[in-house]
């Protein structure tokens, strides 16, 4: 079972905001940076977000990831078609001696 | 560019064991820790195991402690998972990943194990 929460779904018209929250602990977000994930539909897991903010080379400005505590956000800028996917964060935890995931957010374009 | 590609993959009978390989190239393999993460169908990430740069530390989730091992050869800069008394719950597409504990970058395209009778 996943120890990181996430909302199921969130949706957006194309050009708005949307944040997605990833709720966890002391023993994984509390000591440990936050990565994110986008998986596209059909296809493997790609790294949008390391290190709590950091965005690796190609992917767009309009993603962002910070972190407060034990919870982290992910935010979407000027939202496009594109973006619908599904969207993980993910930690090292200490106490479970594992990377774990959140339960994922899939995120609509209306 | 770093490739990751998975094989090994296939249908199997509850009780029965498949060994997945991962090929990596594009980076040096020996320097890197390296993980297995699995989905379920129509289900999240779930990560399986990791295992460090030189082999000597690996890490499971519960589920899978005593029935799965991962393993790698750096001279063949390949990954393993050696899968044993294999369940239902099992079932799931597999991912080899570069990374452990900090992050996990690079996935490949995943392989599909199927346990069913």
């Amino acid at each position: 079972q996943s120890v990181l929460t996430q909302p199921p779904s969130v949706s957006g018209t194309p050009g708005q905001r949307v944040t997605i929250s990833c709720s966890g602990s002391s023993s994984n977000i509390g000591s440990n940076s936050v990565n994110w994930y986008q998986q596209l539909p059909g296809t493997a897991p790609k790294l949008l977000i390391q290190s709590n903010s950091q965005r690796p080379s190609g992917v767009p400005d309009r993603f962002s990831g910070s972190k407060s505590v034990t919870s982290a956000s992910l935010a979407i800028s000027g939202l496009q078609s594109e973006d619908e996917a599904d969207y993980y964060c993910a930690a090292w935890d200490a106490s479970l001696n594992g990377y774990v995931f959140g339960t994922g957010t899939k995120v609509t374009v209306l | 560019e770093v490739q990751l590609v998975e094989s090994g993959g296939g249908l199997v009978q509850p009780g029965g064991s498949l060994r997945l390989s991962c090929a990596a190239s594009g980076f040096t393999f020996s320097s890197y820790w390296m993980t297995w993460v699995r989905q379920a169908p129509g289900k999240g990430l779930e990560w399986v195991a990791n295992i460090k740069e030189d082999g000597r530390e690996k890490y499971y989730v519960d589920s899978v402690k005593g029935r799965f091992t991962i393993s790698r050869d750096n001279a063949k800069n390949s990954l393993y998972l050696q899968m044993n008394s294999l369940r239902g719950e099992d079932t799931a597409v597999y991912y080899c990943a570069r990374g452990g504990k900090t992050v996990v970058s690079y996935w490949g395209q995943g392989t599909l194990v199927t346990v069913s009778s």
